[in-house]
């Protein structure tokens, strides 16, 4: 089964600065996907970026980036030039094994709260 | 245009209402999903529907109800609900339901069971 874990409950971050949220997964797939999603206080997620096991460049979306590291598992989100409308909930999620239908499931890590500081 | 929709925003009913969440997306896209959200924990996902057929099922009570009518639209019929139903209720869609896209997710429908 697969398994994210993020470690950082809450991060805080001085605007303009750039800063790394922590994500580790286990998966005993080859093949699978990692994404990163943004859920500010309003409710709606939104989708930052996204990782393929088997691409060899750390992915890129503007202040996003990926630091994915495959042999340690793990896919941290680093943004750059932090702005206040930053402060939100991200969450690292997974994609699993095939099910009925076609369907690989998502799993989400349980979330790390950014607060951006004026 | 890469926007889910989703009906009401907030929604209070009793435990012996029949109520009805709405999901709308026109990006073509072919799976379509139910996810319920308690407050400071991540998404739970409840039903996939994959090219309009219900794939995934994932252990909901009967209390809740799935029905997608079109590759566009997907509903969630609500009945008999108790207060531990309570939560936010997202809806998403993907290009497929592979893994491989990400998956739209609708601004939410905050739910209160009284």
């Amino acid at each position: 089964a697969q398994k994210i874990t993020q470690t950082q409950p809450g991060m805080f971050v001085q605007e303009k600065e750039a800063v790394t949220l922590d994500c580790t997964y286990d998966t005993s797939d080859q093949s699978y996907g990692l994404f990163w999603y943004k859920q500010p206080s309003s409710g709606e997620m939104i989708f930052l970026i996204y990782q393929g096991s088997y691409d060899e460049q750390n992915a890129t979306e503007g202040r996003y980036s990926l630091n994915f590291q495959k042999a340690r598992k793990s896919a941290n989100l680093v943004i750059s030039a932090s702005q206040l409308g930053d402060s939100a909930m991200y969450f690292c999620a997974i994609t699993g094994p095939r099910e009925s239908g076609g369907y690989q499931k998502v799993t989400f890590g349980t979330g790390t709260k950014l607060q951006v500081i004026p | 245009d890469t926007e889910v929709t989703q009906t009401p925003k907030h929604l209070v009913m009793g435990m012996t209402n029949k109520k009805s969440l709405k999901c709308e997306q026109h990006m073509g896209h072919r799976a379509m999903y139910w996810y319920k959200q308690k407050a400071k924990k991540p998404p739970e996902l409840m039903f996939v529907y994959s090219y309009e057929k219900l794939s995934i099922n994932e252990s909901v009570p009967s209390r809740f109800s799935p029905e997608c009518p079109n590759s566009s639209l997907l509903n969630l019929h609500l009945h008999a609900l108790q207060p531990e139903d309570s939560a936010l209720y997202l809806c998403a869609s993907s290009q497929d339901p592979s893994g491989s896209y990400e998956q739209y997710f609708g601004p939410g429908t905050r739910l209160t069971v009284t």
